[in-house]
């Protein structure tokens, strides 16, 4: 989508290795959240931030942590990677009060 | 945590017809959110209603919203093949400090010629 892209679009990487997706906005909004989607649950949110340096935990957000050092860029990390971490990860940005606009998404297998 | 729940899960109807799909949350919500998705794919905002509107439309889109009930309904009026994808209906709620959907687990539409 306009004013985001996300980065890989897909990777596989094996059990136990670090891996970082990386979202970048164009757009200079102030939020930022990663999303995984998997069958049967819909989309279930990891983390998010509402400003540089601000992040705050989801739903789902054990095994992950996040970084914000600029506002165009939120970095996703899977510190130790486990096949139940094999998702697709969406990232959305939104100014606050409206709809979010959400990347193309990075598909991950852990093997 | 609060989820919107779809129904039906899965939807098939003819070009021309009307779909409609229904929302149900848990708790007390700043706006309800609808979401397209096609196949592998993000998701692409469709529309936004408030907690204190009750209807809104946008073009073939019209939504409900009974916050009493905490439903809600999407209706597309004279579908195209084209409208064939996956709804998630998503709840903005008033707790934290930043807007943070939740998303139900959707409804797949299949409109065929």
């Amino acid at each position: 989508d306009a004013g985001i892209t996300q980065s890989p679009r897909h990777k596989v990487t094996e059990t136990g290795t670090p891996v970082t997706l990386r979202c970048h906005q164009t757009e200079n909004h102030r939020y930022m959240y990663w999303y995984r989607q998997d069958p049967g649950h819909g989309l279930r949110l990891i983390h998010y931030s509402y400003g540089v340096k601000d992040t705050d935990k989801g739903e789902v957000s054990d095994g992950y942590s996040v970084s914000r050092s600029k506002t165009e860029d939120f970095l996703l990390t899977l510190e130790s990677a486990t096949s139940s971490q094999t998702s697709v990860y969406f990232c959305a940005i939104s100014e606050g009060s409206g709809g979010y606009t959400f990347g193309s998404g990075t598909r991950l297998t852990v093997v | 945590s609060q989820q919107g729940e779809e129904d039906p899960q899965a939807l098939s109807i003819q070009e021309g017809e009307n779909a409609t799909m229904n929302c149900s949350y848990k708790t007390s919500i700043n706006n309800l959110q609808w979401y397209r998705q096609n196949s592998g794919r993000g998701l692409v905002h469709l529309i936004l209603i408030r907690s204190n509107e009750r209807e809104k439309h946008s073009g073939r889109l019209r939504v409900t919203l009974d916050t009493s009930k905490k439903s809600s309904s999407l209706l597309i009026t004279a579908s195209r093949a084209a409208d064939t994808a996956s709804y998630f209906c998503a709840t903005d709620d008033l707790t934290g400090t930043a807007s943070k959907l939740t998303f139900g687990t959707g409804t797949r539409l299949q409109v065929t010629l």
